[in-house]
């Protein structure tokens, strides 16, 4: 079965400090995407990063970073140098490639990112 | 740059009212998605929709639930008989390409509040 988690309910941290956001998936297919939104306090969700199971080269743009390994089913983002701007709630999703017939995303519980100033 | 909007962006109803959320999508996607999000929950998966029919959908998505795209833009969620439990973030999204390697882009959704 398809589930993501995302063990981390909350995090404050303060502005300048880096902070890594978890997330372990579980999937029986082999190809798959993971992605990161960010849901800031207006509510709505943006798009920040996709990846495919077949790459497993880390990203980075800007002031944030992703580490994906296989090995361990984790996709882990991390915000370098935090800024108030960060704070928000933080979902990690995954959609598996099955018959290519939906590609749902199921989204992990999401964490919520407090950077105070 | 194209977005998914969504209207209203709050609805108050009664319990057991009809309620249709509307859905414009980004022009030349043809992929469309509903999702739903209890306040302080995770987003759930709700119905898929492409070539005017229904892909898949989940379990919440029972009979009080329906989809459809009356036109070449809108997109609508109807609930026939509101109930409490219905209250919750709706959201629309669509994608272009059949696959996981395009991105669903969402709306910024629907509050849906039933009184």
């Amino acid at each position: 079965a398809q589930k993501v988690t995302q063990a981390q309910t909350e995090i404050s941290v303060v502005e300048k400090e880096d902070v890594t956001l978890d997330c372990v998936y579980e999937t029986r297919d082999t190809t798959y995407y993971l992605f990161w939104y960010k849901q800031p306090p207006s509510g709505e969700l943006v798009f920040l990063i996709r990846r495919n199971s077949f790459d497993e080269q880390n990203e980075i743009s800007g002031r944030y970073s992703w580490n994906f390994q296989k090995s361990t089913s984790s996709f882990n983002f991390t915000i370098t140098a935090s800024q108030v701007v960060d704070s928000a709630v933080y979902f990690c999703a995954l959609s598996e490639e099955v018959g290519g017939a939906t590609n749902k995303l199921i989204f992990g519980t999401g964490t919520l990112l407090a950077v105070q100033p | 740059e194209p977005e998914v909007t969504q209207t209203p962006s709050h609805q108050v109803t009664q319990m057991g009212q009809e309620v249709i959320l509307r859905c414009v999508p980004i022009s030349n996607h043809l992929y469309f998605y509903w999702y739903r999000q209890i306040l302080g929950q995770k987003v759930e998966f709700l119905v898929s929709f492409y070539n005017n029919e229904i892909s898949e959908k989940s379990e919440i998505f029972d009979d009080q639930f329906s989809v459809e795209r009356p036109d070449g833009s809108n997109f609508t969620l109807k609930i026939r008989s509101t109930k409490l439990e219905d209250s919750a973030m709706y959201f629309c999204a669509s994608k272009r390409f059949k696959g996981g390697t395009d991105t669903q882009y969402f709306g910024p959704g629907t509050r849906l509040t039933v009184l």
